[in-house]
């Protein structure tokens, strides 16, 4: 079976720190990788997605970048983190190429700016 | 662009209520339409599709109609339980990207009261 793991679960980091979020699939292979957050009172938006090693398309233009190293790797950062960065983020796997819509979701990352 | 506008939460209700959540869509093309639940503590799930007007999505007593008419896809359920008490998203897929790229609304939280 399919799972997927990110984490940390919860982080509280300064502003102006770095910051690196890590989601990891396994029981598949190639498969479509995102990045969405959840701000307060917003619905998810999609921040990055990935279809394959090194390909990141950007949704958003900020203060993040995401790296895909491996297939089932796939990795949120930023050098400096700002207040507005503050969101629960969550990472979401689905069968490469399969276009079916279902989106298999990681448990989050709630991500706290001082 | 695409966007999902579904109803404000909270919204609360007792045991074997029946329960409507609005959502509404804008979006160029045919997109399919989706409801994920977050039940507590758990990532998003999918519960149910509808990928052309007039289909009915349906899951776990779950239902919902996509009306392109209305631009609509509203979740019902006849009696709702406590197990039922999650945050729902309505969401559209982009058909110039497969269904991979889906656009969220902002979430609805149900709570039922035994």
């Amino acid at each position: 079976s399919q799972t997927i793991h990110q984490w940390p679960a919860t982080l509280v980091q300064p502003v102006g720190s770095p910051l690196s979020l890590e989601c990891t699939v396994e029981g598949t292979s190639n498969p479509n990788l995102y990045w969405y957050r959840q701000a307060a009172g917003r619905g998810l938006q999609l921040l990055f997605y990935s279809v394959g090693i090194g390909q990141i398309s950007s949704e958003v233009p900020q203060n993040l970048s995401a790296s895909r190293p491996q297939d089932r790797q796939f990795i949120l950062s930023s050098k400096k983190l700002l207040l507005s960065d503050s969101g629960f983020y969550l990472c979401a796997w689905a069968w490469g190429g399969a276009n079916t819509g279902e989106l298999f979701f990681g448990e989050g990352s709630r991500l706290t700016v001082l | 662009g695409n966007s999902v506008t579904q109803m404000e939460g909270p919204v609360t209700l007792s045991e074997e209520a029946f329960l409507t959540i609005n959502c509404t869509y804008t979006a160029t093309g045919y997109p399919s339409l989706f409801w994920y639940v977050q039940y507590p503590g758990e990532g998003l799930q999918l519960l149910l599709k509808a990928t052309k007007a007039d289909d009915k999505g349906s899951n776990k007593g779950f239902e919902a109609t996509y009306r392109k008419e209305t631009t609509s896809f509203h979740l019902e359920k006849g009696s709702v339980q406590v197990s039922d008490s999650a945050v729902y998203f309505c969401a559209l897929s982009d058909p110039n990207f497969g269904n991979e790229k889906l656009t969220f609304g902002t979430g609805t939280r149900l709570t039922i009261i035994p």
